[in-house]
């Protein structure tokens, strides 16, 4: 499975979207691109996932580039229980057994 | 729908003993893993089962066992507990099929003296 860079931290202001930047320059075609977050010290929490079209859901959007090196999260409404660890994962989905979750970006919402 | 069950939830032990964390899933999924979380480190993969009677290791397998010997459990066991693994363990299951969401307990917080 491909690794994930991620930023080690982002503050982002209650209200505004919250954009998470992953980048996985050595991602394969077959690879999806997934993403949780792990709120205080609870079980980590599946957000959203995408191959290569965005991707949205009730929780958030998923914008994947062209060359599928890179992908932002998008929170469009940051509220402070949004305040949590992101991670973003690469795995070929269903055949692909293994989460390398990495350390993550630790998103403060701040009031 | 309990989902993923994790117990105990909080262990402490001493350095040589033994003890076994269980997990235990009510959804039917075919895998089934083990993490480790330490401070700094994110989430590390110890072991995981994509079937009874399947185990594979993952990243950091040393000084853990497990086994699958039904679908609903997946226990973690520690033969000789160490310092080093003072941490928090999660268990997580999901489809082997679909999108493969993982699911997760609520961890287990051990502490080795």
């Amino acid at each position: 499975d491909a690794k994930t860079t991620q930023p080690p931290s982002m503050d982002c202001a209650e209200g505004r979207a919250a954009n998470l930047p992953c980048n996985h320059s050595t991602i394969s075609g077959n690879e999806y691109v997934y993403w949780y977050r792990q709120i205080h010290s609870q079980g980590p929490q599946y957000i959203i996932h995408g191959l290569k079209n965005n991707e949205t859901n009730e929780m958030a959007s998923l914008i994947i580039t062209e060359d599928r090196k890179s992908s932002t999260l998008i929170l469009p409404h940051a509220t402070l229980r949004d305040t949590a660890v992101y991670y973003c994962i690469v795995r070929v989905s269903n055949t692909g057994n293994q989460f390398y979750f990495g350390t993550g970006t630790s998103l403060t919402v701040i009031p | 729908n309990a989902g993923v069950t994790q117990t105990p939830k909080f262990q402490v032990l001493k350095t040589g003993q033994s003890m076994t964390l269980q997990c235990a899933q009510d959804m039917n999924h075919e895998y089934m893993s083990w993490y480790r979380q330490d401070p700094g480190m994110g989430l590390r993969l110890i072991h995981y089962s994509v079937g009874a009677g399947i185990t594979d290791q993952g990243e950091v397998p040393n000084g853990y066992n497990v086994s699958r010997s039904t679908t609903e459990d997946f226990p973690l066991r520690l033969l000789s507990a160490a310092p080093s693994q003072t941490s928090v363990y999660f268990c997580a299951s999901r489809q082997l099929l679909n999108t493969g969401e993982l699911f997760f307990g609520e961890g287990s917080r051990l502490t080795v003296l």
